[in-house]
């Protein structure tokens, strides 16, 4: 079973102030997704990064993925009230029938 | 559209009994799935779907049972609930399988006393 470990699990910080969460494993992912869950709701994808060392910017949002495909990292700038949520990692593999593996997420609360 | 929709929201039952979990999509994707949710866990597969007619199973799929009879529809039924079934539970439908976008339904909270 692959595993995804994300950290730190619980992240408050103030508004304004930058931050990044980790999603890391030992194993390789042909792509990697991040979603974000609001209380009451479902995951909803902000982002699939697909090539080793790809960067991606969703406004304030910078999403990586490391050079070996095992880690990705999500960047906020600037973290606003908007923001607070569930951070969830998802590593995608192309075989097999557990194509998915999700992490435990990360639970971002910025306060104003 | 409306996306995913599940009910209900909010389910209590005591140990034993049965019930049904509904999941209905409008994007005609052919590949939907059922996830559970717990505190430190994260989302797990339970019964996965590629079209109708077909399902299989995912990662914790004991204790559940699935039919897809048509490709809007994919309910999830619980035959005797057990505590360890409490949970949050979504579903799930997406175009191109787990790999591509999955939307997810708001949830259906359960408790099993």
């Amino acid at each position: 079973t692959q595993l995804l470990e994300q950290s730190p699990q619980f992240l408050s910080i103030q508004e304004g102030e930058n931050l990044t969460v980790y999603c890391n494993s030992s194993s390789v992912f042909s792509s990697l997704q991040w979603y974000r869950q609001e209380p009451g709701e479902g995951p909803v994808l902000l982002v699939t990064v697909v090539t080793g060392g790809e960067v991606k910017k969703l406004k304030r949002l910078t999403f990586q993925f490391g050079d070996a495909r095992k880690d990705s990292s999500l960047h906020i700038t600037a973290a606003q009230p908007g923001d607070t949520g569930l951070y969830l990692c998802a590593g995608i593999n192309s075989g097999g029938y557990q194509k998915v593996t999700f992490g435990i997420g990360t639970k971002l609360q910025v306060i104003p | 559209n409306a996306g995913v929709t599940q009910t209900p929201k909010f389910q209590v039952l005591k140990t034993g009994q049965s019930m049904t979990l509904q999941c209905a999509q409008d994007m005609n994707h052919e590949y939907m799935s059922w996830y559970r949710q717990d505190p430190g866990m994260g989302l797990r597969l339970i019964h996965y779907s590629v079209g109708a007619g077909i399902t299989d199973q995912g990662e914790v799929p004991n204790g559940y049972n699935v039919s897809r009879s048509t490709t809007e529809d994919f309910p999830l039924r619980l035959l005797s609930a057990a505590p360890s079934q409490t949970s949050v539970y979504f579903c799930a439908s997406s175009y191109y399988g787990q790999e591509g976008e999955q939307f997810f339904g708001p949830g259906t909270r359960l408790t099993v006393l």
